[in-house]
């Protein structure tokens, strides 16, 4: 069974650039979720997806973000017009369909800098 | 507005002892936690979890106890392991209440030390 990957593992842009970054869920989770994590603090939620499906967003998640999941397996997240503030880590994370009380299992992240 | 906190950055605890991380939580909704381990450059790895209709669950050298009426759970390393050095991250999702799978809200963590 492999874990969530995710692509690139660093990324490094100037400000204004547009970034996409990559989730491969582990494979037979319907459930994809979006976090973002800065120093010192928890993961924050983003988005979630259901199969294709984009059920929740974030107020974090402005309209510079655009999240995609498009045959309800891997995943994608792009932000454009990049500033300083993106500077974060990117946390995806997938979990079973099983029933409500399952583990969300995360990948190790994109590290994105903006110089 | 912190809904889930971790009001202890960090601990330091000596190998065989007990470690014990704690979490206050502000939404009565929260109805499923859950205890995450993170090593630097790695994402969170998932310890143990806790549904609202338990107060205690058990796996191996970690203990999650959960009391509802506080608002507050801890998790019980023992005995704790210099490999156990990790921040642990406590969460909490609104599961049941929504129907579906809900987002987790994270604690700000707590940076555990196991000393020789």
């Amino acid at each position: 069974d492999t874990g969530v990957s995710q692509n690139p593992r660093h990324k490094i842009t100037k400000r204004g650039q547009n970034v996409t970054f990559r989730c491969d869920p582990i494979s037979e989770h319907n459930r994809l979720y979006w976090y973002r994590q800065t120093l010192g603090q928890g993961p924050e939620f983003l988005t979630y997806f259901q199969n294709e499906a984009q059920l929740e967003k974030s107020r974090l998640l402005s309209d510079r973000f655009s999240a995609e999941r498009p045959k309800g397996s891997f995943s994608t997240l792009e932000i454009q017009r990049t500033e300083q503030g993106d500077s974060a880590m990117y946390l995806c994370a997938s979990s079973s369909p099983r029933d409500n009380n399952q583990p969300q299992h995360f990948g190790d992240g994109t590290r994105l800098s903006i110089l | 507005d912190q809904q889930v906190k971790q009001n202890s950055p960090s601990l330091s605890v000596q190998e065989g002892r007990i470690s014990i991380l704690n979490c206050d939580y502000t939404n009565s909704m929260f109805d499923y936690f859950l205890w995450y381990k993170k090593y630097p450059a790695e994402g969170p790895t998932f310890l143990i979890s806790i549904s609202s209709i338990k107060d205690k669950n058990e796996d191996g050298r970690f203990t999650v106890f959960l009391n509802k009426s506080a608002k507050h759970l801890s998790l019980h390393i023992v005995p704790s392991q210099p490999g156990d050095s990790a921040v642990y991250f406590c969460a909490a999702s609104e599961a049941r209440q929504t129907g579906t799978a809900s987002k987790l809200t994270f604690g700000t963590g707590t940076r555990l030390q196991v000393t020789l």
